[in-house]
């Protein structure tokens, strides 16, 4: 099946830097997906990308799309304390009426104040 | 809206022990699914329901059986529980199969 590499598995910064992660497949994705779950909470959506080279943002979060369909990225720019959880990446790769999300391993983000 | 609800949330079983886990969305989606959550294994699909009447393994589906009960409700059934199910479970929702997943809060179970 479908495996989505989900890179760097662990983060731990300072407030106010900024935070880059990834997700790679060997199989091209139509929609790129972002979630973030907090602790003891289920994953929440925070950005999705339907089209190769999309570069989409929400407040201070950026997500691409990649070129070749094969990869996302996400982007956190001058982090906070509230930034901390475990973001997913997950990918539709079509192929039918039965095909569903893949999702990355997950990125843990901690944040020192 | 409610969204997705889950019950319970918290759950303590006894080795051999059945349950279920109960969903239900009020989203009007087609699709729902079920997936667990152990450390460094992300989430990993238990069951799926692409739409009202079918239902399709996922990933791990062994030891767990579901039922679609109507569009809304997704259940989860541990037959006899193992320690090997502890984890936390989580019901999700889309509107079609393969779009933008809405999940529920969790229900943690421990198996002793």
């Amino acid at each position: 099946g479908q495996q989505l590499n989900q890179s760097p598995q662990s983060m731990f910064i300072q407030e106010g830097e900024d935070v880059s992660m990834n997700c790679t497949s060997s199989s091209i994705f139509n929609t790129w997906l972002w979630y973030k779950q907090d602790p003891g909470e289920g994953p929440v959506l925070l950005i999705a990308l339907y089209k190769a080279g999309e570069l989409t943002s929400n407040g201070r979060l950026t997500a691409q799309f990649g070129i070749t369909r094969k990869d996302s990225f996400l982007n956190i720019s001058a982090s906070i304390p509230s930034d901390v959880g475990i973001y997913f990446c997950a990918g539709d790769g079509g192929g039918g009426s039965n095909y569903k999300l893949t999702f990355g391993k997950g990125t843990l983000l901690t944040v020192n104040p | 809206n409610a969204g997705v609800t889950q019950t319970p949330k918290f759950q303590v079983l006894k080795t051999g022990q059945s349950m279920t886990l109960q969903c239900a969305q009020d989203m009007n989606h087609n699709s729902m699914y079920w997936y667990r959550q152990d450390p460094g294994m992300g989430l990993r699909l238990i069951y799926y329901s692409a739409s009202e009447g079918t239902t399709d393994k996922g990933e791990v589906p062994n030891g767990y059986n579901v039922s679609r009960l109507n569009k809304r409700e997704f259940s989860l059934r541990l037959e006899s529980a193992a320690p090997s199910q502890t984890s936390v479970y989580f019901c999700a929702s889309s509107e079609f199969s393969g779009r933008r997943e809405v999940f529920g809060p969790g229900t943690r179970l421990t198996v002793l």
